[in-house]
């Protein structure tokens, strides 16, 4: 069975600040990896999806790298804004065997505050 | 291109009594997935529906149900509802060969 864990549970940062957020998985054996942003009482916006055949993939100011030997993935929030003020949620396949589809296990999320 | 719409977005029910949410996915995708999140479990799979026929179901009780359309729209029923099925119930859906999972505002749903 899939868990997914993420740390830290709240981040606090002044603006301008890189950031890390760490996922971390137990069934290394996973196709991808996506990454989502819920802004308070709203649905998920997905960010970054990384395939297992990558080691990262970008858009924008973030980053996101894949590890599944390790069964981690970070995302990296450059020169931060208030405007990313979120939660971010990893998520991985339920079922790293490939028959998962839209199953998906969610890690509890990164509460990140970004303060000007 | 239109996403993904749920409806209604905010219900009030009490206990006892039963609610059907509605999922429209975006045109052309035939995978919808439903997930309940609450503050306390976060977000949890429900069941997914590919081309009207469940393929994957989550640890819920026989309560929450679902179904699909030959349109691709898909509907949740929760029969019997108890105070902690409260929670906001999001769908999402997928396209053909695509891993991305697109997901709605959810509807909102509290249980007095």
């Amino acid at each position: 069975k899939q868990e997914v864990t993420q740390i830290p549970a709240a981040l606090s940062v002044p603006e301008g600040e890189n950031l890390v957020l760490n996922c971390s998985f137990t069934d290394s054996a996973i196709y991808n990896l996506q990454w989502f942003r819920q802004d308070p009482g709203k649905g998920l916006t997905s960010l970054l999806l990384i395939q297992s055949s990558q080691r990262e993939q970008t858009s924008g100011r973030l980053n996101a790298s894949l590890d599944k030997s390790s069964g981690r993935s970070t995302l990296y929030i450059a020169a931060s804004q208030p405007g990313d003020s979120a939660t971010y949620l990893c998520a991985a396949p339920a079922n790293a065997g490939g028959t998962s589809y839209g199953k998906l296990t969610f890690g509890q999320g990164t509460i990140l505050t970004v303060h000007p | 291109k239109a996403g993904v719409t749920q409806t209604p977005r905010y219900l009030i029910k009490t206990r006892g009594q039963q609610v059907t949410l509605s999922c429209s996915p975006i045109s052309g995708h035939r995978s919808v997935s439903w997930y309940q999140q609450t503050p306390g479990q976060g977000l949890q799979f429900l069941f997914e529906y590919f081309s009207e026929t469940q393929r994957n179901k989550g640890n819920f009780p026989g309560r929450f149900s679902g179904r699909q359309f030959s349109n691709s729209r898909s509907e949740m029923n929760v029969s019997t509802l108890e105070l902690g099925d409260s929670a906001l119930y999001l769908c999402a859906s997928r396209g053909s060969g695509a891993n991305v999972l697109t997901f709605g505002a959810g509807s909102r749903l509290t249980v007095l």
